[in-house]
């Protein structure tokens, strides 16, 4: 199965800075089927991003989706305080569907 | 608007079944791929496995011997069975589908 690795585990910082995500896969994943969630304490995940790149419908346009092949990104221009959460990255062109560790962003 | 909603027992014996059902509103079930997923604060998020009408099922290699993920059409409802559960089995249990839909999730406890 394909192993995701997030990268960092936490990230601490303060409302209104650039945030930048890490997801690594152990092989290429199929058609570049990479999904970002966002998850808050006591709620089910929220999809932001698909296919590496294409925004969730009601997503801000805050967060954006890069990478292919292997190496993928999720970037929050300017954090608002309702984004400090647990993401993960999920990748669904091969099964079994795999999902990363998480990195936690919290305020600095 | 699609939403789902997961329903069935909290609590569950060892050696039983882990029966779940997803309750799909403002779209057919008869389109999509629908999921059912596990989250434990060990093992984090699990895929178990998905159905889709018109192919058929698609489970994780792990569950495979005990899982069984079936649709209702008529109720547009699907359906988790789990046998053989053990205490690891213990998870916030969500279903999934239309594209990133999910359900608030719910709780199963695995104990005597």
């Amino acid at each position: 199965e394909i192993v995701l690795t997030q990268s960092p585990g936490t990230l601490s910082l303060s409302p209104g800075d650039r945030a930048t995500l890490s997801c690594r896969a152990s092989q290429t994943i199929t058609n570049n089927y990479l999904a970002w969630y966002q998850q808050k304490p006591g709620q089910s995940p929220r999809l932001l991003i698909y296919a590496a790149s294409s925004r969730a419908t009601g997503i801000p346009d805050r967060f954006s989706g890069t990478g292919s092949g292997t190496d993928f990104t999720l970037t929050i221009s300017r954090l608002e305080p309702e984004d400090f959460a647990v993401f993960y990255c999920q990748q669904y062109g091969t099964t079994p569907w795999t999902f990363g560790q998480g990195t936690k962003v919290e305020i600095k | 608007q699609v939403q789902l909603q997961e329903s069935g027992p909290g609590l569950v014996k060892p050696s039983e079944t882990l029966s779940l059902t997803c309750t799909v509103s403002g779209v057919s079930i008869t389109i999509s791929h629908w999921s059912w997923y596990r989250q434990t604060p060990g093992k984090g998020l699990e895929w178990i496995g998905y159905v889709l009408y018109s192919e058929g099922t698609n489970y994780n290699p792990s569950y495979m011997s005990r899982v069984t993920i079936s649709l209702d059409t008529s109720k547009n409802q699907f359906s988790l069975n789990l046998n053989s559960v053990t205490a690891a089995d213990s998870a916030v249990y969500y279903c999934e589908g239309y594209g990133g839909v999910w359900g608030p999730g719910t709780l199963v406890t695995v104990s005597s």
